[in-house]
Formats: structure tokens, sequence, C-alpha cells
């Protein structure tokens, strides 16, 4: 089955530089690619994703990069913020259905 | 638009005893997935629901269960708790497969 590894674990910026979190998977049947953002005591928050037929995506001040013949994927946050200091997760999901595989998630703090 | 409402939000149950959990998806939305979440496993997937029908299923002992309804409504169900379920247990609803998944707040079941 499908595996998804993250890193780093933890990650320490100061308010206004860039974070970058990356992911690998295994399963190739893998299509589509999500991130969520889950703050103390909520529910992980769908942030940005891709799908397997799309290189790059970006959102404001959030991207995503999909390398599927090296089987890795990236999100990069820019300008970072305070509020943006939260655990981030990666996940990839088989083709046709709705299953998540998550990654162990990244522990990002912002310091002003 | 309301989000995705589980309740109960928090839940304390004794060791053998069976817990049932609930979960109300986006209107319109038809797909509910669950997934547990603990400090040492991360989030894993339990079961996928479309249309009141069952798609796939993680590795859980057969003591996890669940179902969907008509409204598209899920609930989850453990029977003979253990202290290791002790978790906080996510539903994630979307309009269908392969489509972006939105997470509730969780209901967090402590099991002594």
């Amino acid at each position: 089955g499908e595996n998804v590894e993250q890193h780093p674990s933890t990650l320490s910026v100061q308010e206004g530089d860039s974070a970058v979190i990356k992911c690998t998977y295994s399963d190739s049947a893998s299509n589509y690619f999500p991130w969520y953002k889950q703050e103390l005591g909520k529910g992980p928050q769908l942030i940005i994703d891709i799908r397997s037929n799309v290189g790059e995506k970006k959102d404001q001040r959030i991207a995503v990069t999909l390398n599927k013949t090296a089987k890795h994927f990236s999100l990069h946050i820019t300008e970072t913020q305070p509020e943006d200091s939260a655990v981030y997760f990666c996940a990839a999901s088989p083709r046709g259905f709705q299953k998540l595989v998550f990654g162990t998630g990244t522990r990002l703090l912002v310091s002003p | 638009k309301a989000g995705v409402t589980q309740t109960p939000r928090y839940l304390i149950k004794t060791r053998g005893q069976q817990v049932t959990l609930s979960c109300s998806p986006i209107s319109g939305h038809r797909s509910v997935s669950w997934y547990q979440q603990t400090p040492g496993q991360g989030l894993q997937f339990l079961f996928e629901y479309f249309s009141e029908t069952q798609r796939n299923k993680g590795n859980f002992p057969g003591r996890f269960s669940g179902r969907q309804f008509s409204n598209s409504r899920s609930e989850m169900n453990v029977s003979t708790l253990e202290l290791g379920d002790s978790a906080l247990y996510l539903c994630a609803s979307s309009l269908g497969p392969e489509t972006e998944a939105f997470f509730g707040q969780g209901t967090r079941l402590t099991v002594v």
C-alpha cells in the first residue's frame, strides 16, 4: 500500500522567511496530493492541493510542486507570519478513492 | 455553508464499553471518510463511504465499524473499547471520490 514520508518533523523560521516541507510517496497509482494545516484543538484544514497532471500550483503565499518521476511533492510558504505556526500534513490519495494516506506531520514555528 | 459537524466533541468511556460517533457532512457532499489520529500513529484511515456503500476500509480490527445513511450522515462504532482506542476521531466530507476533503473538529475519545 501507499506510504508517505514527510520531512522535516519540526521547522523553526523567522517571520518573513520562507518555509519548505517535503514529502515522498511510494505508490505510483496515487494521483491527488493535498496539504493540511492543523492548529491545536482543531481538525485539519485543507490549504492547497495538486493533482498528478499538474506540476505546480500557487495560491497567494502558498505553493505546491509535484515531481511524479521522483514521487515527491513539496509545500512552499513565503513571507511566513506567526499565524502560520501549526502542524502541516501532506497526504496522497489513490485514483478512484477518497482514502488519504498522511505523512507524519511538520510542526512549523514562526517567530516574530 | 455549515462545515462538517461531529458529535460529541468529547467522550470518556470505560474499557469494554462500546461507543458511537456521529458525523454530518457538508450539505450536498455524498462521501464521508473517517480517520483516527494519535500521537504515536498519526492520522490513519478507517473507512470511506459513498452513497451508503463502504468503498474502502483501513487496517483496523473488526471492532471498528461504520455506516452511512441516505442523507449522507455517517456513524462509526467501536465495540469492546481498549485503552489504545483513545484518540481523536476525525470525519472528512467531500462531494465524491477524488475531490477535496474537508474535516470536522473531531471527537476526542478517552478510554479509561
